[in-house]
């Protein structure tokens, strides 16, 4: 069973352009997360999609927005791109309706660099 | 989600026993309790979880207190493998997302 595929793995930017991240869930599973991992913040929650839709979003600014698609894979997009939102992008995939463990299976990630 | 502490690291001696403390004292009734490990520079990884009765997996085993203020995550024989950072989490299943501290970096040595 493939696991949970990011794209790019790297993605080198300049402040102001915009980032596309991409993401695809294992196989049935209808839950895609994303994580942000700066240096020296830890591993943050950005956004949650289920079923097509936005489910929860964490505190980040709205510059930092995402979709999921009818097959259930996403895009993260972050406009109006920051030095410091330099980092390891994370994304999760988990299918809960299905299973009482509710784990989440990451990717490898994206580490975007905004110079 | 119920805060976690945890110790910032921890060593080990390969093939010896890791024991990882979390302590979670407003946990929730309906609040389990996840683990994740990182391993440098890759995803989180599941370990394990629970409520509130011990439990044993092929990888670790998780031991809660029974006033569930607290647990522990066993590695029975650590392997240099199982160096990574450790993540102790609770939340309510299916309903919320992972919200992560800053873990326990547990560095096993030969």
């Amino acid at each position: 069973e493939a696991g949970v595929t990011q794209s790019p793995t790297h993605l080198i930017k300049t402040r102001g352009q915009q980032a596309t991240l991409r993401c695809s869930p294992i196989s049935g599973h209808t839950s895609v997360y994303w994580y942000q991992q700066a240096l020296g913040l830890g591993l943050q929650f950005l956004l949650w999609y289920d079923e097509g839709e936005e489910r929860n979003r964490g505190n980040f600014p709205p510059r930092f927005s995402g979709r999921q698609f009818p097959n259930y894979s996403s895009e993260l997009n972050v406009n109006a791109l920051e030095l410091e939102d330099s980092a390891l992008y994370l994304c999760a995939s988990s299918d809960f309706r299905q299973t009482s463990v509710d784990e989440q299976f990451f990717g490898p990630g994206t580490r975007l660099t905004v110079l | 989600d119920a805060k976690t502490t945890q110790p910032p690291s921890m060593d080990c001696a390969e093939g010896r026993a890791a024991n990882l403390p979390c302590n979670h004292s407003t946990i929730s009734g309906n609040e389990y309790v996840y683990w994740y490990r990182q391993i440098h520079s890759q995803g989180p990884q599941y370990i394990i979880h629970g409520l509130k009765n011990n439990e044993t997996n092929e990888m670790a085993s998780l031991i809660i207190t029974e006033d569930r203020k607290s647990s522990t995550l066993i590695l029975p024989h650590a392997t240099l493998r199982d160096t990574a950072v450790y993540y102790c989490i609770v939340r309510v299943a299916g309903y919320s997302t992972l919200t992560f501290g800053k873990g326990t970096m547990l560095l096993v040595s030969p």
